[in-house]
């Protein structure tokens, strides 16, 4: 069965970037009709969309975040990644990866998330 | 912006019925999604599309729609139900929202 899994810093210094990878296992993040996605949740809240992008690397954002990310694919690695920019304290929450469904309508498969803090 | 509203806590005892509901202008048009989250482990989704069961959820989960509400049934309520759970849909233009969450407590 496929699988996500998040890795990246747990800790990053506001005004900085945050930078976290999704490596897929147990299926090809370039086959046809895959999206693959990110969604975060601060501690104590609830979630929240971060964007989502096609196989083919055309990306869909929040607006509320739209001017600060970019999701990115590299098919070499089977890996997507995101990059959040001027972090602050508001950023700091659990993200997961996930594959969603042939659509982009939801969420198929999720990560266990990393919890990034954004702290000097 | 467009929103979800959910209640913040359900409370049932073993064996009863919990129903979760989620409210939004956009439902009668848009499909609903329902999470499961629980401490620790992969948030799973256990109803697509208002109504559908993925394969490996328990027949005890079952969603249902009305109007703006769509609601989340789980019948004969189990220890290990107990998690969080979250519904999620999209507005018109396309980006994804979600409720904020309903904690289920099994007494």
């Amino acid at each position: 069965q496929l699988q996500v899994q998040e890795s990246g810093p747990g800790l990053v210094k506001p005004s900085e970037t945050l930078s976290l990878t999704c490596t897929v296992s147990g299926g090809s993040i370039n086959s046809s009709n895959s999206y693959w996605g990110w969604i975060r949740q601060p501690p104590g809240k609830g979630l929240e969309w971060i964007g989502s992008i096609y196989y083919s690397g055309s990306a869909y954002y929040n607006p509320s975040l739209r001017s600060r990310v970019t999701i990115s694919v590299d098919t070499s690695k089977n890996q997507f990644s995101l990059k959040l920019r001027s972090v602050t304290a508001a950023d700091t929450a659990l993200y997961y990866c996930a594959k969603e469904n042939p659509y982009g309508d939801y969420a198929l498969y999720w990560g266990r998330g990393t919890l990034v803090t954004v702290s000097s | 912006s467009y929103e979800l509203t959910q209640p913040p806590s359900v409370s049932v005892s073993p064996g009863q019925t919990a129903r979760i509901t989620c409210s939004g202008d956009a439902l009668p048009k848009q499909y609903a999604y329902w999470y499961q989250l629980k401490p620790g482990q992969a948030p799973v989704v256990v109803i697509y599309k208002d109504s559908e069961r993925p394969s490996g959820i328990p027949e005890r989960f079952s969603g249902s729609t009305s109007g703006t509400t769509v609601t989340l049934t789980i019948s004969g309520v189990q220890a290990e139900d107990e998690a969080d759970y979250y519904c999620q849909s999209a507005d018109s233009s396309g980006p994804w929202v979600f409720g904020g969450g309903t904690k289920l407590t099994v007494l």
